[in-house]
């Protein structure tokens, strides 16, 4: 079954510190791969996607995140946070169909001045 | 510009009445999708339409119901059958079948049953 794991569910970083929020995926054949940021009371905003290619992939907001099919990881990154970064992540996977999304249940960060 | 709307952004409602959320996009999209939220869970499935006229439940579809008359409109009913309304609904949308197609979603709406 197809299923996604965020295995941290709150973050705090410094501004200005780099970032690595952790996303690991269940699925049997070739994963479509998204990371969604949420903040309070908004829906939530696609900041990059992954179906082929490059394993490493750039998105909005100066985020990007690597796909690693041995570890079945697509983790997300971003150099330098800022406050205005603080927010919910949540990464997600859809079957090769696009019929079905199935979503981590997310993750808090909260950036400190 | 495309998107999608939701209405209302809150909305309040008496234990034991129906309710329903709005969800109207003008993205062309074919698939519209219904989720909960509720803090620390992620977002939880609650039907999802590929075609005009036709849906399927997801994973929590008991207490709610839904239609799909019109392309552009995916209204949400939740009945006074579910146990535990009170949540925040977001209503997103894609083209079914190509994988790499993401959902776009709307604001939400937050319900609240007293």
């Amino acid at each position: 079954a197809q299923s996604v794991t965020q295995p941290d569910i709150h973050i705090t970083v410094s501004e200005g510190a780099s970032l690595e929020l952790r996303c690991n995926y269940s699925y049997g054949a070739t994963p479509y791969l998204f990371w969604y940021v949420q903040s309070p009371g908004q829906g939530l905003q696609l900041l990059l996607k992954y179906f082929s290619g490059d394993t490493l992939v750039q998105g909005i907001k100066g985020f990007e995140a690597e796909f690693k099919r041995s570890q079945s990881s697509f983790n997300l990154r971003k150099p330098s946070v800022h406050w205005s970064d603080a927010a919910e992540y949540f990464c997600a996977v859809a079957t090769n169909t696009g019929n079905q999304f199935y979503f981590g249940t997310g993750t808090s960060l909260t950036v400190i001045p | 510009d495309g998107g999608i709307t939701q209405s209302p952004k809150y909305l309040f409602r008496k234990e034991g009445q129906n309710v329903t959320l709005s969800c109207e996009q003008n993205l062309n999209h074919d698939a519209m999708y219904w989720y909960r939220q509720d803090p620390g869970q992620g977002l939880r499935l609650i039907y999802y339409s590929q075609i005009v006229n036709d849906f399927q439940k997801g994973d929590i579809a008991e207490g709610y119901s839904v239609s799909r008359e019109k392309k552009e409109s995916f209204p949400l009913t939740v009945t006074s059958a579910q146990k535990n309304p009170t949540a925040f609904y977001l209503c997103a949308s894609t083209t079914p079948g190509q994988g790499d197609s993401p959902l776009h979603f709307g604001n939400g709406t937050r319900l609240t049953v007293t």
